[in-house]
């Protein structure tokens, strides 16, 4: 397995308080990801990094927030929770070391519950 | 913008039979096609990916699937299905930078004896 690790795992918190939940890799690899996956949705991205503190908004950025500054964590952040954020995230890393190197390797999740 | 179809988002067979989880994509360049799986409550695990050369791509498990490109689809295909591939499967699309990939809603492989 790639050596992706997400905490937390498990969170319930309330409407409105601040959320921040981390992703670390040991695989220095370049490109770090978050998805949300919900039921009938699939996986939706929802922010990118292509390097230290070079970030870019995927299909559900809005809400959101993330910051990189060092390779190896990818911290995304919900300013202010809604309901509409219970999910299940996932970060996922890839290296981008040749056009043949493109696989995305996923973290094990974070469920988000917001009451 | 990439797009990705997956047709039917639930796919019952028996032990033993063939599995045919299908996908479709859009895109205005040379794809990279992926297919995930996904076992309760784990992350995603890469089956197979079409990147460029052979069209038909073997994977884990025993799974395959072949790039068709004149009828856009990477549908993926196992002889003879086992309790085990009960999970649920991803097709996937990466963009024209090959930096970020779009999903399918996915399909449910559901196996019974």
């Amino acid at each position: 397995d790639a050596g992706i690790t997400q905490s937390p795992r498990h969170k319930v918190t309330e409407t409105g308080t601040p959320v921040t939940l981390r992703c670390h890799q040991t695989e220095n690899h370049r490109y770090m990801y978050w998805y949300r996956q919900d039921p009938g949705h699939g996986l939706r991205l929802i922010h990118y990094s292509y390097g230290v503190k070079d970030t870019d908004k995927g299909e559900v950025s809005d809400g959101y927030s993330v910051s990189r500054s060092k390779t190896e964590d990818f911290l995304l952040t919900l300013e202010s929770a809604t309901s509409s954020q219970t999910s299940v995230y996932f970060c996922a890393i890839s290296g981008r070391l040749s056009p043949n190197q493109e696989t995305q390797y996923f973290g094990p999740g974070t469920r988000l519950l917001v009451l | 913008a990439q797009s990705v179809t997956q047709l039917g988002s639930h796919v019952s067979v028996s032990e033993g039979a063939l599995v045919l989880l299908r996908c479709n994509y859009s895109s205005s360049v040379p794809p990279y096609l992926f297919w995930y799986v996904q076992y309760p409550n784990q992350g995603l695990q890469l089956l197979l990916k079409y990147t460029t050369g052979a069209t038909l791509v073997k994977g884990i498990n025993g799974f395959e699937a072949e790039f068709k490109k004149s009828e856009t689809s990477f549908h993926l295909t196992k002889p003879s299905a086992h309790m085990s591939d009960a999970a649920e499967y991803f097709c996937a699309v990466s963009d024209e930078g090959y930096s970020t990939l779009t999903f399918g809603k996915g399909t449910m492989l559901l196996v019974s004896p």
